[in-house]
């Protein structure tokens, strides 16, 4: 399978408990994606890599999450003291080289989260 | 606010008619669409795209038609089977936003046996 996936597919943890969520972007795409979806809503934008530079983080990114892309390949996802707002679907997604800001996000199958 | 909504929240349909999802954006600005379906417990799965300098694109079985007058495109589904169901999501693109999609709420389609 030569698609976006994502480690653990789920996960229950306690509140204040710290997790780590990996994914591993399609091959030769530099660009990588985190996203939250949470019940009945579309996606919202966390932050984005580019090889290994992390370009852009969103205000829904609090001091609690952490993400790297060390050898700008896969990227790893944390959440410090995890509260239960935090559960949550987290996705990643990956783009390529070719189309700038119009080239294509493809999706992983996502981490489910649920914080007790 | 929300920069793409879509118009109803769910539809039902008959197997074998055809499906129309409607979006609405705000920012006359946003020039990249994408339509992605979602099934229960898995990602957002690409289905078409479409840049602004196009009004009409086509897949296999599926066309996205875009009017830019209206800040309005749709997601037709021709022959609509059984594993269409599923919840179906614009997004928005523009070049201020650099690589961050902006998603509606979805609509979820529900297949009629």
């Amino acid at each position: 399978d030569t698609g976006v996936s994502q480690d653990p597919r789920h996960k229950i943890t306690k509140r204040g408990q710290n997790v780590t969520f990996r994914c591993d972007p399609i091959s030769e795409h530099n660009r990588l994606y985190w996203y939250r979806q949470t019940l009945g809503q579309g996606p919202e934008f966390l932050t984005y890599f580019q090889n290994e530079a992390q370009l852009e983080k969103s205000r829904l990114l609090s001091d609690r999450f952490s993400a790297e892309r060390p050898k700008g390949s896969f990227s790893t996802l944390e959440i410090q003291r995890t509260e239960q707002g935090d559960s949550a679907m987290y996705l990643c997604a990956s783009s390529g080289r070719t189309g700038g800001y119009q080239e294509t996000q493809y999706f992983g199958p996502g981490t489910r989260l649920l914080v007790l | 606010g929300e920069s793409v909504g879509l118009h109803l929240p769910t539809l039902s349909v008959q197997e074998g008619d055809n499906s129309i999802i409607n979006c609405a954006y705000s920012n006359s600005a946003s020039d990249y669409f994408i339509w992605y379906k979602q099934e229960s417990g898995k990602g957002p799965q690409f289905i078409i795209d479409i840049r602004s300098n196009m009004d009409k694109r086509q897949g296999q079985r599926v066309t996205v038609l875009l009017n830019k007058t209206v800040k309005h495109l749709s997601l037709q589904i021709a022959a609509t089977q059984p594993g269409d169901s599923a919840v179906y999501f614009c997004a928005e693109n523009r070049r201020s936003n650099d690589y961050k999609l902006s998603f509606g709420a979805g609509t979820t389609v529900t297949v009629r046996a």
